[in-house]
């Protein structure tokens, strides 16, 4: 079974400063692996994706992340962060036999300080 | 309309109430979810339907009770729930198996007193 882990269930910086979640998944086989926001009072939204082209994705907002096998590690950034980046943000995995669901990890909290 | 829109936004509902949740995707996709999310616990896939056929019932308490008419419309039918029921309740859509990732309705806010 794939699983996906996130540490940290909350991460604080300050606006302009560099943000790092961490995505870590088991799996047997490369999987396809995603990056959701969750605005408060909303559902999610996806940021980007990694389904076995370039290793490194970008995604709307000016986020990225970078696939890395040797690590089993999917991490997402973002260069400088911006009071409106302040949300939940789930990675997810792929399960790579037939059927189609996405498995979530526990979600990080971004607070950004101004 | 676009995306995936689910209906009402919130739900205040007694124990022995029986109401239903409504999701509707315009984006022509053929597999819709419905994902459980409460406070401090991680998103729970809780049925899967793949062209209007359920594919997934993961251990799902017999008071929730999905309906898919067709391809563009899901239901959850809820009956006799209990406290512990409050939660978020998602909806997404996928084209086939998903690989390019689901989207998602801002879900329904469910309160159970």
């Amino acid at each position: 079974a794939q699983s996906v882990t996130q540490l940290g269930s909350h991460v604080s910086v300050s606006e302009g400063a560099l943000v790092l979640l961490r995505c870590n998944y088991s799996s047997s086989v490369p999987p396809y692996l995603f990056w959701y926001v969750q605005y408060p009072n909303q559902g999610l939204q996806l940021l980007l994706k990694y389904t076995s082209a370039a290793t490194l994705v970008k995604g709307i907002n000016g986020f990225e992340a970078e696939f890395k096998k040797s690590e089993t590690s999917f991490h997402l950034t973002k260069p400088s962060a911006h009071m409106s980046d302040a949300a939940e943000y789930f990675c997810a995995v792929m399960r790579d036999n037939a059927g189609n669901m996405l498995t979530f990890g526990g979600g990080t909290r971004l607070m950004v300080k101004p | 309309e676009t995306g995936v829109t689910q209906t009402p936004r919130h739900l205040v509902m007694g124990m022995t109430n029986k109401k239903s949740l409504k999701c509707e995707q315009h984006l022509g996709h053929n597999a819709m979810y419905w994902y459980k999310q409460s406070a401090k616990k991680p998103l729970e896939l809780m049925f899967v339907y793949s062209l209007e056929e359920r594919v997934e019932n993961n251990s799902v308490p017999s008071r929730f009770s999905p309906e898919c008419p067709n391809s563009s419309h899901l239901f959850l039918h809820l009956h006799t729930l209990q406290p512990e029921d409050s939660a978020l309740y998602l909806c997404a859509s996928s084209q086939d198996r998903g690989i390019y990732g689901y989207t998602f309705g801002s879900g329904t806010r469910l309160t159970v007193v």
